[in-house]
Order: C-alpha cells, then sequence, then structure tokens
C-alpha cells in the first residue's frame, strides 16, 4: 500500500467554526489532491496539488482551501464549516515520471461531520 | 462536461460466477481509465489502469477493457469470491494536466456462499 495517512479519521464539528484535514505522504509523489465522497455523487475533486505552493481548483472548491509547504504534507481547511460539507474527504498521490504516473492512491479517508 | 455512469449499481451473485461491470463516459477524450474498489469504511484501492491506446488490462482474475471510440469499459471478474464483495469504482482522467480524475458512482458487489 501506499503510504498515506490521513489525520484526524474522524471528526466532529459544529457550523461556523475552522477545521483543517491533513494528509501526509511518504512516497516523495508530486501531485497531491483531496476528494470529498457523498452518496450519489461518487468522488468529487476539490482541489489537487502539481508541487510545494503549487495548488488549482477542482469541481466544488467553494468553500475550502488547500496549503502544500512540504511535498509531504498537504492541508485541506474548511475555513467556516457549513453542515453541506459534511462528508468522507479522501487524499489521494500520483507520481508524474514514470510509465504508471497517472495512477492515483488514496489514503484512508476522514469522516467529517458538521452538526 | 464528463459523466461517469455505472450499471447496474448494485449487483448479488453466488459464488463462483463470472461477471460484468460496465462503466460509460459521455467525452471519449480520455488519457486513461482507472478501476478501483472500496470496501465498507476504507479507502480506495487501485485495480487497474488502462491507457488510452490500450483495449485491455489484466491482473489475476480481473480483466479490463477498454473501447475510448464508444465510451465504455468492463470489468470483468472471474470465479467470484465472497472476498471480491465491495464497491468497484470506475474513474477516467480528462485531458489537460493535473490528473484529474472523474468517478462513476459505483457499482456495490455481493458475492454469495
Amino acid at each position: 500500500d501506499a503510504g498515506i495517512t490521513q489525520s484526524p479519521r474522524h471528526k466532529v464539528t459544529e457550523t461556523g467554526t475552522p477545521v483543517t484535514l491533513r494528509c501526509h505522504q511518504t512516497e516523495n509523489h508530486r501531485y497531491m489532491y483531496w476528494y470529498r465522497q457523498d452518496p450519489g455523487h461518487g468522488l468529487r475533486l476539490i482541489h489537487y496539488s502539481y508541487g510545494v505552493k503549487d495548488t488549482d481548483k477542482g469541481e466544488v472548491s467553494d468553500g475550502y482551501s488547500v496549503s502544500r509547504s512540504k511535498t509531504e504534507d498537504f492541508l485541506l481547511t474548511l475555513e467556516s464549516a457549513t453542515s453541506s460539507q459534511t462528508s468522507v474527504y479522501f487524499c489521494a498521490i500520483s507520481e508524474s515520471l514514470t510509465s504508471l504516473e497517472n495512477e492515483q492512491f488514496f489514503g484512508p479517508g476522514t469522516r467529517l461531520t458538521v452538526l | 462536461k464528463q459523466e461517469v455512469t455505472q450499471i447496474p449499481a448494485a449487483l448479488s451473485v453466488p459464488e463462483g460466477e463470472n461477471l460484468v461491470l460496465n462503466c460509460s463516459f459521455t467525452d471519449s477524450a480520455i488519457y486513461n481509465l482507472q478501476w478501483f474498489r472500496q470496501d465498507p469504511g476504507k479507502g480506495l484501492t487501485s485495480l487497474l489502469l488502462i491507457q488510452s491506446s490500450q483495449r485491455e488490462q489484466t491482473s489475476g482474475r480481473l480483466n479490463a477493457s477498454l473501447d475510448k471510440s464508444s465510451g465504455r469499459s468492463t470489468l470483468y471478474i472471474a470465479a467470484s469470491q465472497p472476498g471480491d464483495s465491495a464497491t468497484y469504482l470506475c474513474a477516467v482522467r480528462r485531458g489537460g494536466g493535473g490528473n484529474k480524475l472523474t468517478f462513476g458512482t459505483g457499482t456495490q458487489l455481493k458475492v454469495e456462499l
């Protein structure tokens, strides 16, 4: 298994509070991604990073921000959590320099509940 | 906008049966297609990746095919086992940078004894 960890694994918070989720990888992969998974919608890309301090928006980026100050860490921040952000969040990684450059590997997920 | 559909949404088969899961996509301009497995409460495990220039990929009892022109992929599972019970997801990589994937909503498979 790819070395990807996510923290926390479970979190319950209240509407309006800031929340930060962390993704940590030990594979030295260039690309990192944040997805959310909701019933009926599948996985949808929130933000992704193509290098340290290089990030871009995905299809559902409103209400989320990200930061990547080191290759191994990718943070997802909900500035002011809303109930619509209750979801399971997955981090993924991929490497761009090999024949399997496009294969994405996923972390175990973080279940976030916003009350 | 790329849309990915997986039919059926759920499938139940007896152990030992060969089965096919379907994935269709609306925009044939894809770079590759990836099949994943997801166990309840777990992350995704990559099963097979097919580049757009390939027709199929095999790994053990799994065989994935790709017909890019018709916007279809199938995942064939031979001699199914109870341990194959999981949700199977397909995802297509769109053209352009970033390796961004568009996912289907999955097929939930149950293999019964």
